[in-house]
Order: C-alpha cells, then sequence, then structure tokens
C-alpha cells in the first residue's frame, strides 16, 4: 500500500497570506490528523477528522482550519500567516473507527516558512 | 489532560538495551500510552502501544507499572540506525471516536559505535 502523502513538501509564505495544505491518507483509512511540530513546542496536535465531520480538535486559534473530503483526502488551511506559524505540518492516517486510540501512520510532513 | 516527561536526550552504545521512561502523572484511566519514533526529515512512526502491564512486539517492549504515572520503552541491543528521537503519547479516550493527544517533548536516542 502507499503510504501517506502530502503536498507540497516544502512552502514559503509571508505574513498575511493563507495557505492550503494536503494530505493523501492510505488507502482504506477514514481518519486523518494533523499537527504542527516546532523545535519549541514539540508535536502539537492540531485536529482530526473522520468520515468527512471534525472529530477532535486541539487548542489552536480559529485561522487554522480543515476539512475532509468523501474520499477521505484532507486539506488543512491557515489563514492570515504569522511567523510563529514557520512549522512542519503532519498529517496522519489511521483506519479510524469509534473504539479506542489506533496507530497513526504519518506522512513526511509539509515545511513551510512565514518571511 | 495528562502531561507527560521525558528525558532530552541519552547515549548509549551499539548492543546495549535502553531504556527510555516517560513521567505522566495525571494520566486517566481511559488513556492509553503509544511510542513513536522519528527520524530527520521523516514523519513519526509508531512502536508500540500499552495500556497496562507489559507488551512486547518485533522490536521493543513497554513496561507500565500498576499505578501508569509512567510508562518504559525498552529497545533490545540497539543498532547505529536506532539513532532517532523517541516519543511518548498519551491518548485520553472520551467516547465515540473522541480522543485528546499529549505528546512528551521527544528524547533524542544517540547510539555510539
Amino acid at each position: 500500500k502507499a503510504g501517506v502523502t502530502q503536498t507540497p513538501r516544502y512552502l514559503i509564505k509571508t505574513r498575511g497570506q493563507q495557505v492550503t495544505l494536503s494530505c493523501s491518507p492510505i488507502s482504506g483509512h477514514r481518519s486523518v490528523s494533523w499537527y504542527q511540530q516546532t523545535p519549541g513546542q514539540g508535536l502539537q496536535f492540531l485536529f482530526e477528522y473522520f468520515s468527512e465531520t471534525q472529530r477532535n480538535k486541539g487548542n489552536f486559534p480559529g485561522r487554522f482550519s480543515g476539512r475532509q473530503f468523501s474520499n477521505s483526502r484532507s486539506e488543512m488551511n491557515v489563514s492570515t500567516l504569522e511567523l510563529g506559524d514557520s512549522a512542519l505540518y503532519l498529517c496522519a492516517s489511521s483506519p479510524g473507527g469509534t473504539s479506542s486510540y489506533n496507530e497513526q501512520f504519518f506522512g513526511p510532513g509539509t515545511r513551510l516558512t512565514v518571511l | 489532560l495528562a502531561k507527560t516527561t521525558q528525558p532530552i536526550s541519552m547515549d548509549s552504545y551499539e548492543g546495549q538495551e535502553v531504556n527510555i521512561t516517560c513521567s505522566h502523572n495525571n494520566i486517566a484511566t481511559n488513556d492509553y500510552i503509544t511510542w513513536y519514533q522519528q527520524f530527520p526529515s521523516q514523519g513519526p512512526r509508531f512502536i508500540i502501544q500499552g495500556y497496562k502491564t507489559k507488551v512486547t512486539n518485533e522490536v521493543a517492549s513497554l513496561f507500565i507499572p500498576a499505578d501508569r504515572k509512567s510508562s518504559t520503552l525498552s529497545l533490545p541491543r540497539v543498532s547505529l540506525s536506532d539513532t532517532a528521537v523517541y516519543y511518548c503519547l498519551v491518548a485520553n479516550y472520551s467516547g465515540a471516536g473522541s480522543y485528546q493527544l499529549t505528546f512528551g517533548k521527544g528524547t533524542k536516542l544517540s547510539v555510539i559505535p
């Protein structure tokens, strides 16, 4: 099976702009989660989508949003970019379901630099 | 939400057993403990998951004491390729597929020849 893919791999934006990142999960996986990784804060959970619905949300401002399509592909959007949004954004997929937390499969990430 | 604490870094010689401990003092009854490995320029990779006592798979063991306030990832006979950052994660399950995730800051393991 192909792994989780993320596009683009690298992105440079300026303050105030917005950005959209894309994630294609492993075939058959219905859950997609997004994480922000920075040297200072480490790995932080942004949100999770399951069957096109946001199921969980971390403590990030409303500038961070996402959505999931019927084919389970997901996009994450950050509006009004700030310098502090520079980070590695990771997407992870899992089979999902309503039972306990599942093993997640991570993509390689999108490196966002805000100038 | 549980808070997790783990050592920032560890060094080990090849062939030795490495134990990395994560503290999660306020872990809740429904929380699961998971460990991930991350290499530079890659996303984290699942190693092992447990709820209590001991879990073993082909690459690692996870020891969880009865009070569950800590967990220890054990890597037997490490090699140079085990040099990576290791994260513990506590997942609080709150029903209906909903959970909150708290990652540790990561432990950078350096394996020395």
